[in-house]
């Protein structure tokens, strides 16, 4: 199976801030990660699909990156609603697999 | 609009089973791939299952294979997990979620059902 690895794990940020989250794959997925952001008691919400796709009704303020086996969401100034953790996943094999997540605070 | 709605959890005992619904409208559900995805308490998400449009092919993790069963009935626009031998780690919330690619992007998901497993 592939491992997915996230870092940081925790991040306290403040509204406005840019914030970069990485994800690391145990070998080359090419661009076949994808981001969630899921909010306490909530279910995930897809937000970036191929490394760099913003699915539909995602705010532009979010962006991913990366290819081969390291990969970058970024936000670009952080808003209230975006304080949530975040998970990385490989759509590359099976089994799909995810990285333990970030959990985004407010500073 | 999309709309996936879990039902079928529960408490139930070790080595019970249990069967959970996921009830699909706002799209063609016959046309899609599905998952089950699950979340212990406190912990990340876990892919659990897939089930291609027609159900042609069924993937399973390795830690649920020979004990769980995905299933689809497109006449109900109906997801199904059959569970059984059930053991204190399948606690968790599980969710279905919607793939329109059947590449692995869980592009909708529903609002998830807890499943115990206790005596």
């Amino acid at each position: 199976d592939i491992q997915m690895t996230q870092s940081p794990s925790s991040l306290s940020a403040s509204v406005g801030d840019r914030v970069t989250i990485t994800c690391r794959a145990s070998q080359s997925i090419s661009s076949y990660l994808n981001w969630y952001q899921q909010k306490p008691g909530k279910a995930p919400k897809l937000l970036i699909y191929a490394a760099s796709s913003l699915q539909s009704g995602v705010p532009s303020r979010f962006s991913g990156s990366g290819s081969g086996t390291d990969f970058t969401l970024t936000i670009s100034s952080l808003q209230p609603e975006d304080f949530a953790t975040y998970y990385c996943q490989q759509s590359y094999s099976t089994p799909p697999t995810f990285g333990q997540g970030t959990r985004l605070e407010i500073k | 609009q999309v709309q996936l709605v879990e039902s079928g959890g529960g408490v139930v005992q070790p080595g019970g089973s249990l069967r959970l619904s996921c009830a699909a409208s706002g799209f063609t559900f016959s046309s899609y791939g599905m998952h089950w995805v699950r979340q212990a308490p406190g912990k990340g998400l876990e892919w659990v299952a897939f089930i291609r449009y027609d159900g042609s092919n069924k993937y399973y993790a390795d830690s649920v294979k020979g004990r769980f069963t995905i299933s689809r009935d497109n006449s109900k626009n109906t997801l199904y997990l059959q569970m059984n031998s059930l053991r204190a780690e399948d606690t968790a919330v599980y969710y279905c979620a919607k793939d329109p690619n059947s590449n692995y992007v869980m592009s909708s998901w529903g609002q998830g059902t807890l499943v115990t497993v206790s005596s």
